[in-house]
Parts: C-alpha cells; sequence; structure tokens
C-alpha cells in the first residue's frame, strides 16, 4: 500500500454525528487524495491536497472538508454525516512531480444508519 | 468482502487462457494512462501504465495496448491464474497542470480453474 495507512479501517456512525477518517503516509509525498468508491461508479475525487495546507475542492465534494497540518497527515471531515455518505473512502498519493500514477491506501468503510 | 461494483460488467475465463479488458477514455486530450487491480476488501493495485506517445507497453504477463484514434485502452492478462480474479479499472489523466485522474468504473475478471 505505498507506506499508506487509514484509520479507523471500519467505522459505523449516525446520521448528524461528524466523522473524521485519517489517511497517513510515511514518505513526504507532496500530493494526497481523498476518493470514495460506491457500486456503479468509479473512484470520485472529494478533495486533494498539493502541498501542507494547500488542498482543494473534488467532483464531489458537498458535505466534505479537509485538512493537511502536516506533510504526512491528510484527514476527511464528514461535518454531519448522511446515509448517501455511506461508501468505502481511499486515500491515495502521487508518487514523484510530473509522475501522475497513484497509490492507494487499504479504504476505510464507513456506514452512516 | 464488499461489493466494488454490483453491476460491473464481468469477464469469466479459464485458468491458463489469455485476458483482455477493455476500457474506453473519455478525453482526446488525455496524456497518461493506468490499470488498476482490485481484489475484494482491498485498496486498488497499480498494474501497468502508459503515456499517449506509446501504443503498447509490456509487463510481467500483462500487456497495455493504446488506440488513440477510438480512444481506447485494453489489458491484456497471460496465462490467467485464479489470483488475477478481481476488479479491473482504468485511469486516464487529462493533459493539463492538473495531477487528478478519471477512473472507469470497472470490469470483474473471474478466473475459472
Amino acid at each position: 500500500d505505498a507506506g499508506i495507512t487509514q484509520s479507523p479501517r471500519h467505522k459505523v456512525t449516525e446520521t448528524g454525528t461528524p466523522v473524521t477518517l485519517r489517511c497517513h503516509q510515511t514518505e513526504n509525498h507532496r500530493y494526497m487524495y481523498w476518493y470514495r468508491q460506491d457500486p456503479g461508479h468509479g473512484l470520485r475525487l472529494i478533495h486533494y491536497s498539493y502541498g501542507v495546507k494547500d488542498t482543494d475542492k473534488g467532483e464531489v465534494s458537498d458535505g466534505y472538508s479537509v485538512s493537511r497540518s502536516k506533510t504526512e497527515d491528510f484527514l476527511l471531515t464528514l461535518e454531519s454525516a448522511t446515509s448517501s455518505q455511506t461508501s468505502v473512502y481511499f486515500c491515495a498519493i502521487s508518487v514523484l512531480a510530473g509522475q501522475e500514477t497513484q497509490y492507494f491506501g487499504p479504504g476505510t468503510r464507513l456506514l452512516v444508519l | 468482502g464488499e461489493s466494488v461494483g454490483l453491476h460491473l460488467p464481468t469477464l469469466s475465463v479459464q485458468e491458463g487462457d489469455n485476458s483482455i479488458i477493455n476500457c474506453a477514455y473519455s478525453n482526446s486530450a488525455s496524456d497518461y494512462f493506468i490499470w488498476y487491480k482490485q481484489e475484494s476488501g482491498k485498496g486498488p493495485q497499480f498494474i501497468i501504465d502508459i503515456r499517449s506517445n506509446m501504443d503498447k507497453r509490456q509487463g510481467q504477463r500483462v500487456t497495455v495496448l493504446l488506440n488513440k484514434t477510438v480512444k481506447h485502452l485494453s489489458l491484456q492478462i497471460a496465462a490467467t491464474q485464479p489470483g488475477d480474479s478481481a476488479v479491473y479499472f482504468c485511469a486516464e489523466h487529462v493533459g493539463d497542470s492538473s495531477y487528478k485522474l478519471i477512473f472507469g468504473s470497472g470490469t470483474r475478471l473471474l478466473v475459472r480453474p
């Protein structure tokens, strides 16, 4: 998994509660990404980061926020979880500048009841 | 394991046969393409990539073919093994300054013993 860990790996929460997912990398890669994966859809980009405190929205960013205060950590927060946010969330990193290949973490399975 | 895609197209092959998985991409400006493999309950795993200035690239037991005229990408797996059973999807990078990838929804490969 290219030195990427995600926590928690599984979470069950209730509608309306805040949830934070953590992505941690050990190799100081500049670019980090959060995706969600749902049946019938390809991976969809939520947010990405191109450096500490530098983030931008992806195609499905509504209801999500991110923070990156250290190179190694990229946090995804659901401010008030909804059932439509039940999904599998993947973190990814880009290895080298100009090398667009992304490597993925093991995923977090989130169930919002 | 989880359902990566409940309605994915499925390719069923006999162990030892060759597999060909296809992908149509959307943007003629895409300049880089990646194939990923995803096993149940795991994150996507990089298999092979190809740049738009090439039409073929080979790896170990895998070959990627790129036809820019019809915007088509294929992954060939030689001597398919049970461990190749997974969901395979392609990703394209559009040739701008962004590091974002666009992912296909995937094909499920089943290998019959």
